[in-house]
């Protein structure tokens, strides 16, 4: 069985410009997670989405946002790119109940120029 | 505070040494335990699940302790293929968001 894909794997972007980035969970998984993750720190939640609905939000600004589709993928797009956004965006897929571990894609990993 | 703190490492260590890592967490609702593993630029990879009562997968033993909010990982007869960053991993019982350490580096030597 395919595991957690994320698209795209790198991605170069500008100041001021936005991405999409996408995320197709496992198999029979209904909820998705994005964390964002700068080097040498760990993971920090961004959002959580289950059955399309939006579940929990992390401490990120308004640029922020996401959605979940009715196959259960999801994408995350950030607007008004910053410098800081730079880092590896993680896409993590559970079957929903909280004593469920979630399972990681590959990440995608983004340079802001 | 960070809710999930670890020492961060650097831990160099021979081949078959034992190694422990430790974790405390400031949320006493806290729910649920794992440790990852993540490898350089790599993503975060469920190494396992930690349960009040202990848990032990091969070489790899977990214990939790919910009075002290303390969690540690015991690596025995450690491997080259063991270093990695572990982090240690919560999540509360008010969400669904884990909650990551800032991760413990392992380096096995020869």
């Amino acid at each position: 069985d395919a595991g957690v894909t994320q698209s795209p794997t790198h991605l170069i972007k500008t100041r001021g410009q936005h991405v999409t980035l996408r995320c197709s969970p496992i198999s029979g998984h209904k909820s998705v997670s994005w964390y964002q993750q700068v080097l040498g720190q760990g993971p920090q939640f961004i959002f959580q989405y289950y059955e399309k609905e939006e579940r929990g939000r992390g401490n990120f600004p308004d640029r922020f946002s996401a959605r979940q589709f009715p196959n259960y993928s999801s994408e995350l797009n950030v607007n008004a790119l910053l410098l800081g956004d730079s880092a590896l965006y993680l896409c993590a897929s559970s079957r929903g109940t909280r004593d469920q571990p979630q399972h990681f894609g590959d990440g995608t990993r983004l340079s802001i120029l | 505070r960070k809710e999930v703190e670890q020492d961060p490492g650097p831990f160099n260590v021979p081949e078959g040494a034992t190694v422990a890592f430790n974790c405390t967490y400031s949320n006493s609702a806290s729910q649920s335990f794992f440790w990852y593993r993540q490898d350089c630029r790599k993503e975060p990879k469920l190494l396992m699940s930690v349960y009040s009562s202990g848990n032990e997968d091969g070489r790899f033993t977990a214990q939790l302790n919910r009075a002290s909010q303390y969690i540690s990982l015991l690596i025995r007869d450690s491997k080259l293929s063991d270093s990695a960053t572990y982090l240690c991993v919560v999540n509360e019982n008010s969400g669904y968001a884990l909650n990551f350490g800032k991760g413990t580096s392992l380096l096995v030597t020869p």
